[in-house]
């Protein structure tokens, strides 16, 4: 009964270091998403993946990519990162049209 | 584009108290509205939704009704509980195309015994 399974919990690194998040379902779902959530902001979509094999930019990608390694993973990496990339980064997946499931969440944060 | 609006917090309210997060919408089009709830240290889940005007979405208690003549859909609980103390986000879906939702920034509910 896992859902959305993100890895890691929490990580620190300093400004220019690269990291990929990773997620995983086990839903069979369709899409996936990444979102970062700042402090009075809501959440803000990063990229997502309508399928597998597809990908696309959302409000804002600027400093990341992403891999949809296959249907049940989907990663999200940052190449070199800045200080204003500290948020708390969630993974999200559904079914097409339907609501979506969230993982727990990855506390980042960059010295 | 489209966008979300949520009343800011925190809302302290003591136990049984009623509840009002107010929600309103700019959207084109006819987009579904939904609630997500965020307890501390968890990921957002899926607390109701609504899917036209006029429907109402409903679970533990919580009620929000699609008001498409106030582009509204306001959270509302009879009597809360400490158990209810958690982060509420409304959020649309567009009707065009792609599952795409947006955010509202979150209401901070805080429920004292």
């Amino acid at each position: 009964n896992a859902g959305v399974t993100q890895t890691p919990k929490f990580q620190v690194l300093k400004t220019g270091q690269s990291m990929t998040l990773q997620c995983a379902q086990d839903m069979n779902h369709n899409s996936m998403y990444w979102y970062r959530q700042d402090p009075g902001m809501g959440l803000r979509l990063i990229y997502y993946s309508a399928s597998e094999g597809t990908t696309d930019k959302g409000e804002v990608p600027n400093g990341y990519n992403v891999s949809r390694l296959n249907k049940r993973e989907f990663s999200l990496r940052l190449e070199s990162a800045a200080p204003s990339q500290t948020s708390v980064y969630f993974c999200a997946s559904s079914d097409t049209d339907q609501p979506q499931h969230f993982g727990d969440g990855t506390r980042l944060s960059i010295l | 584009g489209d966008s979300v609006t949520q009343m800011e917090g925190p809302v302290t309210l003591s136990e049984e108290a009623f509840l009002t997060i107010n929600c309103t919408y700019t959207a084109t089009g006819y987009p579904s509205l939904f609630w997500y709830v965020q307890y501390p240290g968890e990921g957002l889940q899926l607390l109701l939704k609504a899917t036209k005007a006029d429907d109402k979405g409903s679970n533990k208690g919580f009620e929000a009704t699609y008001r498409k003549e106030t582009t509204s859909f306001h959270l509302e609980k009879g009597s809360v509980q400490v158990s209810d103390s958690a982060v509420y986000f409304c959020a649309l879906r567009g009707s065009g195309g792609y599952n795409k939702l947006i955010f509202g920034a979150g209401t901070r509910l805080a429920v004292h015994p």
